[in-house]
C-alpha cells in the first residue's frame, strides 16, 4: 500500500468509449499529478492540481479532462481516445506543488492504471 | 526543459554490482532523484542528492557532480528482487515553480 491508490488497474477502451480513471491519497497531500508512462520513454507530466486548482496543463489534448473535486481525489475523463493513448497512467501526490520536492523526498506515486485503447 | 538519459538496460549475476549512470541538462538544479518500479507497480523512492558525493543506504548508493551533470546509482550483493526499472528524476526550480523530470528508466535484469 503505497498510500495512492488508482482504480482500475488495467482498462480496455474503443475509440469511441469514455471512461473515467480514479486516484485517491491518504497521505494528506495537497497536491495531485498526472503523469504518462509509455515504453521506453520518460513519464511525460499531464496535469498538476495543487489544493483543488489546475496548476499546469501540459498541452495535453481535450479528450484528456481531470476533474479534482478534494485534495485526496483526483479523476482523469477520457473520451474519443486514439491508439496512441494506450499507456500506463500514474497518479502521484505530495505535500505542496510549491515546495521542494526535497522536503517531499519526491512524489509518492500509485500504482497506475495500465490503459488499452483498440 | 531537461534532457535525463540513462541506458535502456542493463544485465548483472545475482551478488555482482551494477551501476546505472544518469546524465542531465538542466536550469535551476535542486536536486536528482532515483526511484525503482518493478513491472506494474508504483516508482518508489530510492534516494536524494543535492551536494556532490556519495550517498550511501544499504546496498543501494548514489553518487552526484552537479559541475558534470552526473549521477550514478550503484547496486551491490545484487538480488533477483532488485530486477526493476530505474528512474533518474531532476528537480529543478521554473519561475518559483519546482518541477520533476524523469529520465527513461533503466531495467535491470538480474540473472542467477
Amino acid at each position: 500500500e503505497t498510500g495512492v491508490t488508482q482504480t482500475p488497474r488495467h482498462l480496455v477502451m474503443g475509440m469511441t468509449n469514455k471512461k473515467s480513471l480514479k486516484c485517491e491519497q491518504h497521505l494528506g497531500h495537497n497536491a495531485m499529478y498526472w503523469y504518462k508512462q509509455s515504453a521506453k520513454k520518460p513519464l511525460e507530466l499531464m496535469f498538476v492540481y495543487s489544493l483543488e486548482e489546475r496548476v499546469e496543463n501540459n498541452s495535453v489534448p481535450s479528450r484528456f479532462s481531470p476533474e479534482c473535486p478534494n485534495s485526496s481525489h483526483l479523476f482523469l475523463h477520457l473520451h474519443t481516445l486514439q491508439p496512441e493513448d494506450s499507456a500506463l497512467y500514474l497518479c502521484a501526490s505530495s505535500q505542496d506543488h510549491r515546495a521542494s520536492p526535497a522536503a517531499n523526498y519526491g512524489y509518492t506515486f500509485g500504482s497506475g492504471t495500465r490503459l488499452t485503447v483498440v | 526543459g531537461q534532457n535525463i538519459d540513462q541506458p535502456t538496460e542493463m544485465t548483472a549475476t545475482e551478488g555482482a554490482i551494477v551501476q546505472i549512470n544518469c546524465t542531465y541538462q538542466t536550469s535551476g538544479f535542486n536536486g536528482l532523484f532515483w526511484y525503482q518500479q518493478h513491472a506494474g507497480e508504483a516508482p518508489t523512492f530510492l534516494s536524494y542528492n543535492v551536494l556532490d558525493g556519495l550517498e550511501e543506504k544499504g546496498r543501494f548508493s548514489s553518487f552526484l557532480s552537479r559541475s558534470k551533470g552526473y549521477s550514478y546509482l550503484l547496486l551491490k550483493e545484487l538480488q533477483m528482487k532488485d530486477s526493476a526499472s530505474y528512474l533518474c528524476a531532476v528537480s529543478s526550480l521554473d519561475s518559483n515553480d519546482y518541477k520533476l523530470s524523469f529520465g527513461a528508466g533503466t531495467t535491470v535484469t538480474v540473472r542467477a
